[in-house]
């Protein structure tokens, strides 16, 4: 099956600094992927929708300038957490949208992001 | 818009006895439903879908759904429950093919020995 693959899995960053996080389409081409938060014991949010070459799609209340997405490929698609602060420690999911006709999401193993 | 509800925080199961996580939603449209399963610090993984045809979904690990439109409802079922099926699991919807998937807050299952 479909497998999308992200890095880091987990990373522990000290408060201002950025982080990136990669989420990669392993063995298909994805022209839509998704980035979700998820906090302990709770559903997913869905942050925003990135397109292959075309600026990411923000859900509402999430600060474009502080999580930055770039999906500069049809198997890449990265989120950069600027100037991170503790609040901003959670475990991110990414997911790709197959183009190939289906249409399905795969989802990513996560990252967990601690922000000291 | 569209919404999925899954009504349990919680359900709790012992080992071998038949377990029924409830899911039931609204769509203007035509659903399309799906089942994952979230281990502890782990991503999503695909359980069972529903788009079209038989009502009764086959899944992976055992599990099945059975899609009722006029109860709106996609409960997930297991006629014999395993401790490893302990773990975190969401229902989701979405309206047609190309839209997004929009999730339940999802439902923890603990299945004791």
């Amino acid at each position: 099956g479909a497998v999308v693959s992200q890095h880091p899995s987990r990373v522990i960053c000290k408060s201002g600094t950025s982080v990136k996080i990669e989420c990669r389409s392993l063995d298909f081409q994805a022209t839509t992927m998704f980035w979700y938060r998820q906090f302990p014991k709770k559903s997913l949010m869905l942050m925003a929708t990135s397109n292959e070459g075309s600026k990411a799609t923000y859900e509402q209340g999430v600060e474009k300038d502080k999580f930055l997405i770039n999906h500069a490929s049809l198997t890449l698609s990265t989120l950069t957490v600027t100037s991170a602060h503790p609040e901003d420690s959670s475990f991110y999911i990414c997911s790709a949208r197959s183009s190939g006709g289906d249409y399905e999401q795969y989802f990513g193993p996560g990252t967990r992001l601690t922000v000291t | 818009a569209q919404s999925v509800a899954q009504p349990e925080d919680q359900v709790n199961v012992a080992e071998g006895n038949p377990l029924t996580v409830k899911c039931t939603y609204s769509v203007s449209g035509n659903p399309y439903l799906f089942w994952y399963v979230q281990y502890p610090n782990r991503g999503l993984q695909f359980l069972l879908k529903y788009i079209t045809g038989d009502n009764l979904v086959k899944g992976s690990y055992g599990f099945e759904a059975e899609f009722n439109k006029s109860q709106t409802s996609f409960h997930l079922k297991k006629p014999s429950a395993l401790v490893s099926d302990s773990a975190l699991y969401f229902c989701a919807l979405r309206d047609s093919g190309y839209s997004t998937l929009t999730f339940g807050k999802g439902t923890m299952l603990l299945v004791s020995p």
